[in-house]
C-alpha cells in the first residue's frame, strides 16, 4: 500500500534559522514525490516534485527537497526562514496507482 | 500548467439541502479529481471524475451522497447531498495533465453546515 508520513505536526523556527520539514514515503515502485503548501483560505500550491534525475531538487520560493532512496525520505529545507513562509506543508507520493496519497500535513511557524 | 476556477468559495448551508460545487480548467484536461479535506485534516480523494464516463468513487464515498458531472473536457460539479454538519470541509477540485507533472488545485470551497 502506498503511504506517506509527515512525523511532525508543527514545526516551529526562527526568521533566518534553517528549516526542515520531514516526509517518508511507502510506495512500490519508482516514486513521484511532491511538496505542496496552504496558506489559510487558499487551496494547495505547488512547491517541487521530484521524478527522477538528480536527488535534490529545487522549487519555488526558495525551497528544495532531497530525495533520498535509502531512507524513503523527501524532506523540505529552506536555508533561511522567512515569517512569510509559515503556512501548512503537505507532502504526497504517487505511485503505482496513479493516484496521490498526502501527508496528514505539518504546520510551519516562523517567528520573527 | 492549468488555472482553475473553482465556485462558490465558501458557503454556510442548513442541513438537508444540498450544495453544487463548479470548477472550471482553462485547458483541456482527460481527469479531474475531487477532495475532501476535513478541519485539521488531510486531503481525501472523493473520486476521479472521466470525461463520458461515470466518477470513479473511493471508499468511503457514494455517488448518491456526492455526484458528480463532467460534461466536458474543462468542467465538473461536484454534489454535496443532503448535507449534515459532518460535511463540514473544504472541498477542493484538481487536474494532473499527465503523469510526471504535478497536480493543479482550485482555491477550495469552504462549506459550513449548520
Amino acid at each position: 500500500a502506498q503511504s506517506v508520513a509527515q512525523p511532525e505536526d508543527q514545526v516551529n523556527v526562527a526568521e533566518g534559522n534553517p528549516l526542515t520539514v520531514k516526509c517518508t514515503y511507502s510506495v512500490s515502485g519508482n516514486p513521484y514525490l511532491f511538496w505542496y503548501v496552504q496558506y489559510p483560505n487558499r487551496g494547495l500550491q505547488f512547491l517541487l516534485k521530484y521524478i527522477t534525475g538528480d536527488n535534490l531538487v529545487k522549487g519555488s520560493y526558495g525551497f528544495e527537497a532531497e530525495f533520498n532512496k535509502s531512507q524513503t525520505s523527501f524532506h523540505l529545507k529552506k536555508p533561511s526562514a522567512l515569517v512569510s513562509d509559515s503556512a501548512l506543508y503537505f507532502c504526497a507520493v504517487r505511485g503505482y496507482t496513479n493516484k496521490l496519497i498526502f501527508g496528514t500535513g505539518t504546520l510551519l511557524a516562523v517567528q520573527p | 500548467s492549468a488555472v482553475i476556477s473553482q465556485k462558490p468559495s465558501r458557503d454556510i448551508c442548513q442541513r438537508g439541502t444540498s450544495l453544487t460545487i463548479q470548477c472550471q480548467v482553462d485547458s483541456q484536461v482527460t481527469m479531474m479529481f475531487w477532495y475532501r479535506q476535513q478541519p485539521g485534516q488531510s486531503l481525501t480523494l472523493i473520486a476521479t471524475a472521466n470525461q463520458g464516463s461515470e466518477a470513479t468513487y473511493e471508499s468511503g464515498f457514494v455517488i448518491d451522497k456526492f455526484p458528480i458531472s463532467r460534461p466536458n473536457l474543462t468542467f465538473s460539479t461536484l454534489t454535496v447531498s443532503n448535507m449534515s454538519p459532518e460535511d463540514s470541509s473544504i472541498y477542493l477540485c484538481s487536474v494532473e495533465p499527465d503523469m510526471n507533472t504535478e497536480a493543479f488545485f482550485g482555491q477550495g470551497t469552504r462549506l459550513t453546515v449548520v
